[in-house]
């Protein structure tokens, strides 16, 4: 069965400090892998996906991630951390059906002035 | 419309009281899920539908839970004799095809059973 798993629960950053934020995932062939950001009260928006080739994609608001097979994980980073980047994250996969998504239980991104 | 549509925002209800949930989805896109959200959890996935194919109803937890779709428009999630631990947010996506492309999302029913 395939499973995602986002280990950090809760992360504090300064705004103008670098993030990285951690996705592991199980499953038995290449994956579809997804980040989504959740704002208080919104439904999930969609940053960033990752189907095949380069393993470094880009996103919106200045987000980036890098697939590592052989780390199974796909890490969502920022270089620079803005206030309104506080929201909740998560981490999602898709088989190659694609008919549904796994997530991950989401991390909670706190950015101190 | 521009976005996925749901309503009512907000609902509670009295345990074991029937409810009805519903979702628009964006004009054109064939795929529509329903996922629940619970409090500090990630996202379950409860059903799909996919243009007038049978839908894929794997996800749903009871028979309590049932959801229909007509054509390729609205969508309705009912929730039979409602528990407590139905309290969540339910969340409703569509997308064009199959989910490759992602989601777009509503911005969710927040369930609470009192």
């Amino acid at each position: 069965a395939q499973s995602v798993t986002q280990p950090d629960i809760h992360i504090t950053v300064s705004e103008g400090a670098s993030l990285e934020l951690r996705c592991n995932y199980s499953y038995g062939a290449t994956p579809y892998l997804f980040w989504y950001v959740q704002s208080p009260g919104q439904g999930l928006q969609l940053l960033l996906k990752y189907f095949s080739g380069d393993t470094l994609v880009q996103g919106i608001k200045g987000f980036e991630a890098e697939f590592k097979r052989s780390q199974s994980s796909f890490n969502l980073r920022k270089p620079s951390v803005h206030w309104s980047d506080a929201a909740e994250y998560f981490c999602a996969l898709a088989s190659g059906s694609a008919r549904q998504l796994t997530f991950g239980s989401g991390t909670q991104l706190t950015v101190l002035p | 419309g521009a976005g996925v549509s749901q309503s009512p925002s907000n609902k509670v209800t009295e345990k074991g009281k029937d409810v009805e949930l519903r979702c628009d989805p964006i004009s054109g896109h064939t795929a529509l899920y329903w996922y629940r959200q619970r409090l500090g959890q990630g996202l379950e996935f409860l059903i799909y539908f996919q243009g007038n194919s049978a839908p894929d109803k794997s996800g749903l937890p009871s028979d309590r839970f049932s959801a229909e779709r007509t054509g390729e428009s609205v969508s309705t999630l009912t929730i039979q004799r409602t528990q407590q631990e139905d309290s969540a947010v339910y969340l409703c996506a569509s997308s064009l095809g199959t989910g490759v492309a992602g989601y777009t999302f509503g911005s969710g029913t927040r369930l609470t059973v009192v």
